[in-house]
């Protein structure tokens, strides 16, 4: 069975700080990897996708990387603020499906 | 980034009527979408995958004759939840694969989400 987890569930850091987010799959053979921001009661924002064949990507403060062999990414949210608070949603596009697989989500909460 | 609309965002209505929600792609074709369940804190689930032209492929558990979808159109996708009952109060999300997109990434673009109370 195709899973997506996300780890840890819920992260509270002070303003300011770096920190990462965990995501793993038990299946390589992947097309491609999105992470979303989710506010309460919203919608989703997509905020990166990484193909198969990448290793990384980068939008402003963020940065998410991909490793395919150990069936892991990782989003880098650096100097986080406030405003980053939300839930963070992991999903995956496995080669021969037109559709993603969500992760569990990693709910941020940023302090002032 | 290309646009998803749903509407309603939010209904509220008694057990037992039907639901429509619809998801629009407003600058884009789709002939595929797809449409998911949200529970509280809770991740999505993906319910069916609508083709445009063709019925929809439901997901192991899901009601085909409870969630009807009809996918009349490259740009709308409608989701009807049928004698609606307390317990299909849920967030639904859809989203849509661009078929001719500038660059093909396979990038889904999601609506904003329609919120279901059934009292």
């Amino acid at each position: 069975k195709q899973e997506v987890t996300q780890i840890p569930a819920a992260l509270s850091v002070p303003e300011g700080e770096n920190l990462v987010l965990n995501c793993s799959f038990t299946d390589s053979a992947i097309y491609n990897l999105q992470w979303f921001r989710q506010d309460p009661g919203k919608g989703l924002t997509s905020l990166l996708l990484i193909q198969s064949s990448q290793r990384e990507q980068t939008s402003g403060r963020l940065n998410a990387s991909l490793d395919k062999s150990s069936g892991r990414s990782t989003l880098y949210i650096a100097a986080s603020q406030p405003g980053d608070s939300a839930t963070y949603l992991c999903a995956v596009s496995f080669t021969g499906f037109q559709k993603l697989v969500f992760g569990t989500g990693t709910r941020l909460l940023v302090s002032p | 980034g290309a646009v998803v609309s749903q509407h309603p965002s939010r209904v509220i209505c008694k057990s037992g009527t039907s639901v429509k929600i619809e998801c629009r792609s407003l600058d884009f074709q789709a002939t595929t979408m797809f449409w998911y369940r949200q529970f509280p804190k809770k991740s999505l689930m993906l319910m069916a995958t609508s083709n445009e032209g063709s019925k929809a492929t439901y997901e192991q558990g899901v009601e085909k004759d409870k969630f009807l979808i009809n996918h009349a159109s490259l740009t709308l996708s409608t989701l009807t939840v049928t004698s609606a009952h307390p317990e299909d109060s849920s967030f639904y999300i859809c989203s849509a694969r661009e078929l001719f997109p500038p660059v093909n990434t396979g990038e889904l673009f999601f609506g904003e989400g329609s919120r279901l109370t059934v009292l």
